[in-house]
């Protein structure tokens, strides 16, 4: 299996633009998640899926996040408008049933610079 | 609320010499621990956890963790490290309320520097 795959690894955009952020979670896990990397705050989670079902989207920093998987295999993390503040990598990882213990298997990141 | 407190964040070690990450966490319940490993331009990987059992856990690529419930803290150590240990390193904690993974709170890393 390829892991998880993030797309784009860099995107480099402007205040106000839209961005999305594409991941593909390892065939046949059912739990996805979506975390947030900076230097002051460290790892945050944003939000999971269960089933392609959101369970707890409350790291979602404000409204101009959203995060959807319309399927199994596919998830995006838009942010509409984009601010500096934004600037982060952002990483996707999954599992296979999302209990508690279970290995999360992270894709290698989306370095996104707002500028 | 659970809360996990990474004490260094840079350590600076020379080759074949031990090491120890700290790391304290601080929680009203039960909890399960992990340390996950971020090498450069990577995504994070599992390195060892705890759930219940013995104190004293042992991970991949020679490291090993103990649990101490009294001091709340589940530090990382390795005998002797290699050049290729240089990474960050997170500690992870989640509550034991019988949920699900997406509770996992990480520290802020600590950046180990190995050195020949």
């Amino acid at each position: 299996d390829a892991g998880v795959i993030q797309s784009p690894r860099h995107e480099v955009t402007e205040m106000g633009q839209e961005v999305t952020l594409r991941c593909k979670p390892i065939s046949g896990h059912n739990s996805l998640f979506w975390y947030r990397q900076t230097m002051m705050r460290g790892l945050e989670l944003l939000i999971y899926f269960n089933n392609n079902v959101p369970i707890d989207d409350s790291g979602m920093p404000e409204d101009r996040f959203s995060a959807k998987m319309p399927n199994a295999s596919f998830s995006t993390l838009k942010i509409q408008p984009s601010e500096p503040r934004d600037s982060a990598v952002y990483f996707c990882a999954s599992s296979l049933r999302g209990r508690v213990g279970e290995k999360l298997f992270f894709g290698s990141g989306t370095q996104l610079s707002v500028l | 609320a659970q809360s996990v407190t990474q004490l260094d964040s840079q350590v600076p070690v020379f080759e074949e010499a031990p090491v120890e990450l700290r790391c304290n966490y601080s929680s009203s319940v039960s909890v399960y621990l992990f340390w996950y490993v971020q090498y450069p331009n990577q995504g994070l990987q599992l390195l060892l956890k705890y759930l219940s059992g013995s104190t004293l856990v042992k991970g991949i690529n020679g490291f090993e963790a103990e649990f101490n419930k009294s001091q709340t803290s589940f530090h990382l150590r390795k005998p002797s490290v290699h050049i290729s240990d240089t990474a960050e390193y997170f500690c992870a904690v989640t509550e034991d309320y019988g949920g699900s993974q997406g509770n996992l709170i990480f520290g802020k890393g600590t950046k180990l520097s190995v050195k020949p």
